[in-house]
């Protein structure tokens, strides 16, 4: 099973853009990489998820290079509702999501 | 609104007693798990269930069972619950797309 390293907490500000690095360097070729956030005493709740290059939806941009041994969540424009915690997930998700592992995940604070 | 409904939503305990946390999802969805979150910590897999009728471990499924009851329903039991089994139990359920994730049990065993 992939593991997987993101920072424990970062800050940032309204209306910036934020990057969120998770390192994967076993990463293995069935391997996907998603991406969820949790509020306080809320369960976690899908982001992103991509296996290869960039994938973009109407939350983030997930940043994936060639040789996938990292990927980048970006989120545009943050504003003080995104503070939240972010996981990076890497694991075979054909057979369901049993095999991916829940790290400590990046705290992330956004502040006014 | 659709989605993963877990009851309780808090719940103590004395040493020994036991307890089952339910969970329903009316999405259809096939697959449906159950996690503990320990403070600071990320989500740990207790055991899932991949279709009505299958269950398997997780990481950390001793001190559990459970039940799929039917497609709907996932329970959680705690036999004789113990102080380490203190936490946050997240149900969820899948179907063709990403997990969808309950708002949580919070069970203290004094």
């Amino acid at each position: 099973l992939a593991k997987t390293t993101q920072p424990i907490s970062m800050d940032s500000y309204e209306g910036q853009e934020v990057n969120i690095t998770c390192s994967h360097n076993n990463i293995a070729t069935n391997d996907y990489i998603t991406w969820y956030q949790q509020f306080p005493s809320q369960g976690p709740r899908f982001i992103i998820q991509g296996y290869k290059t960039k994938v973009t939806n109407e939350v983030a941009s997930l940043f994936i290079p060639a040789d996938r041994k990292s990927s980048t969540l970006s989120l545009p424009r943050v504003s003080l509702s995104d503070t939240a915690v972010y996981y990076c997930l890497v694991g075979d998700i054909s057979g369901g999501y049993n095999k991916l592992i829940f790290g400590a995940g990046t705290r992330l604070a956004v502040h006014p | 609104n659709a989605g993963v409904t877990q009851t309780p939503k808090f719940q103590v305990l004395k040493t020994g007693q036991s307890m089952t946390l339910q969970c329903a999802q009316d999405m259809n969805h096939n697959s449906m798990y159950w996690y503990r979150q320990d403070p600071g910590m990320g989500l740990r897999l207790i055991y899932y269930s991949a279709s009505e009728g299958t269950t398997d471990k997780g990481e950390v499924p001793n001190g559990y069972n459970v039940s799929r009851l039917n497609k709907r329903e996932f329970s959680l039991r705690l036999e004789s619950a113990a102080p380490s089994q203190t936490s946050v139990y997240f149900c969820a359920s899948r179907g063709n797309q990403p997990q969808h994730f309950g708002d949580g049990t919070r069970l203290s065993i004094l």
